[in-house]
């Protein structure tokens, strides 16, 4: 069984970093990609960007590049994502969530790392 | 990027009766070498990550039940719910994954009249 098991919720000040964890069990690590998506409160999904877990190998969306890093551990099947220099507007919910590969649809999902950003 | 629009944005519908949301993507994700529609559908309730319900455009996701179905190619694609449950309310996302950066349609909220 697919479980995708996320780190506990943060707050962080303004021009902080975080990184959030997923640890995944239940499949081969190596063998799905690794995406992360935003949700805002009240907003919709935002992708960011997947992570190959085998190569290392990863892609950000435009608006979060620079900002954005996406790592893997793969002795203890955990991927990371780390954001830095937070804004306000960075204050979501964020998920990880695996697909099939690198053109296959997100199956399953971590239950959301939420991230405030507040001085 | 592909921008992917849903409509409406919200949707007021009675028990029992059809539900029906539309997605246009801004470029097609009709991949022609293996005829395949690169499109999910996704069900999010308040509090929980979403829970996939169709891919391939018209695939439903093992134990999603069978009143909720995915259709539409190229560009332009719709989820039906054939006999809307109470159960049904939430908001309904699709996505494309096509090529290598994935995006979501804005979502549509569903409600019971």
């Amino acid at each position: 069984q697919v479980h995708l098991v996320q780190s506990g919720a943060e707050v962080k000040k303004p021009g902080a970093s975080v990184r959030v964890s997923c640890k995944a069990s239940g499949y081969t690590f190596t063998g799905h990609y690794m995406h992360w998506v935003r949700q805002a409160p009240g907003q919709g999904l935002e992708w960011m960007g997947w992570m190959n877990p085998d190569s290392g190998g990863t892609d950000y969306t435009e608006n979060l590049q620079g900002r954005v890093i996406m790592t893997r551990d793969t002795s203890i099947s955990t991927a990371y994502m780390e954001l830095s220099s937070l804004r306000s507007d960075d204050t979501a919910v964020y998920y990880c969530a695996r697909s099939g590969s690198a053109d296959g649809y997100i199956d399953y999902w971590g239950q959301g790392t939420l991230v405030t950003v507040s001085s | 990027d592909i921008v992917m629009t849903q409509s409406p944005d919200s949707l007021a519908v009675s028990l029992g009766e059809r539900a029906t949301i539309n997605c246009k993507s801004s470029q097609s994700v009709l991949y022609s070498s293996n005829n395949k529609n690169y499109l999910a559908w996704y069900q999010q309730k308040p509090g929980q990550p979403p829970k996939l319900l169709i891919y391939w455009a018209s695939t439903r996701e093992s134990g999603v039940p069978d009143r909720f179905s995915g259709s539409g190619s190229g560009t332009d694609f719709t989820l039906t719910i054939s006999t809307l449950q109470a159960e049904d309310v939430a908001v309904y996302y699709c996505h494309q994954y096509y090529g290598a950066r994935y995006s979501f349609g804005q979502g549509t909220k569903l409600e019971i009249k």
